[in-house]
């Protein structure tokens, strides 16, 4: 299956601070990606969907201030936790669908990446 | 919202004893995904059902996706403790996935 890594896996940071977090297709193009969120023992909440070289579109009760996305190119997508505060700890985890030639629904996941704020 | 149902929300079994988790919505789907994940990992895409009355099998487990496309269940046969994580249905829409709240599956050996 095609493979998306996510880095940085763990990171812990004071709070006010902003953590950005790297999602990238390594053997695919995606052009879509997703952004979920897993509290411990929770399922996952979809965040927000991007497609390469447009705006993200973000669910309901997201604030897209505080979580910027950015899709750059078809491999890559980020994660900004702007003004990060300890409400915000979290597994972010990350998704990409799409591929050239043969274009998917299928959503491949990332690691996570395990956010504390302090 | 659209939102599918997973029940049961815990199962623990004795290895070798058979596995059942259920997802239910109340409108129609237009495919269920299944997805495992694994105690500090993350989900690993399993199998979809996009059709009516669909049976797809994986070794020992086995889907099934409703004749009315309404629920869908995972059936895993002879549990193994390598079994051990959380079960997610998910339901495709316009591209997007909606997760059911998971199984968490836990077998004793």
């Amino acid at each position: 299956g095609a493979v998306v890594s996510q880095h940085p896996s763990r990171v812990i940071c004071k709070s006010g601070t902003s953590v950005k977090i790297e999602c990238r297709s390594l053997d695919f193009q995606a052009t879509t990606m997703f952004w979920y969120r897993q509290f411990p023992k929770q399922s996952l909440m979809l965040m927000a969907t991007s497609n390469e070289g447009s705006k993200a579109t973000y669910e309901q009760g997201v604030e897209k201030d505080k979580f910027l996305i950015n899709h750059a190119s078809l491999t890559l997508s980020t994660l900004t936790v702007t003004s990060a505060h300890p409400e915000d700890s979290s597994f972010y985890i990350c998704s990409a669908s799409g591929g050239r030639p043969k274009p998917t629904d299928t959503q491949y996941f990332g690691p996570g990446t395990r956010l504390t704020v302090l | 919202g659209q939102q599918v149902m997973q029940i049961p929300q815990y199962q623990h079994v004795q290895e070798g004893e058979d596995f059942t988790t259920y997802c239910n919505s109340s409108t129609t789907l237009s495919n269920i995904q299944w997805y495992k994940q694994r105690p500090g990992g993350h989900p690993v895409f399993l199998i979809q059902l996009v059709k009516s009355g669909e049976v797809k099998k994986q070794k020992r487990l086995t889907f099934q996706f409703g004749e009315a496309k309404k629920n869908s269940s995972l059936h895993i046969t002879a549990t193994q403790t390598t079994d051990v994580g959380t079960y997610f249905c998910a339901q495709g829409s316009q591209g997007n996935l909606i997760f059911g709240k998971g199984t968490k599956l836990s077998v004793k050996p």
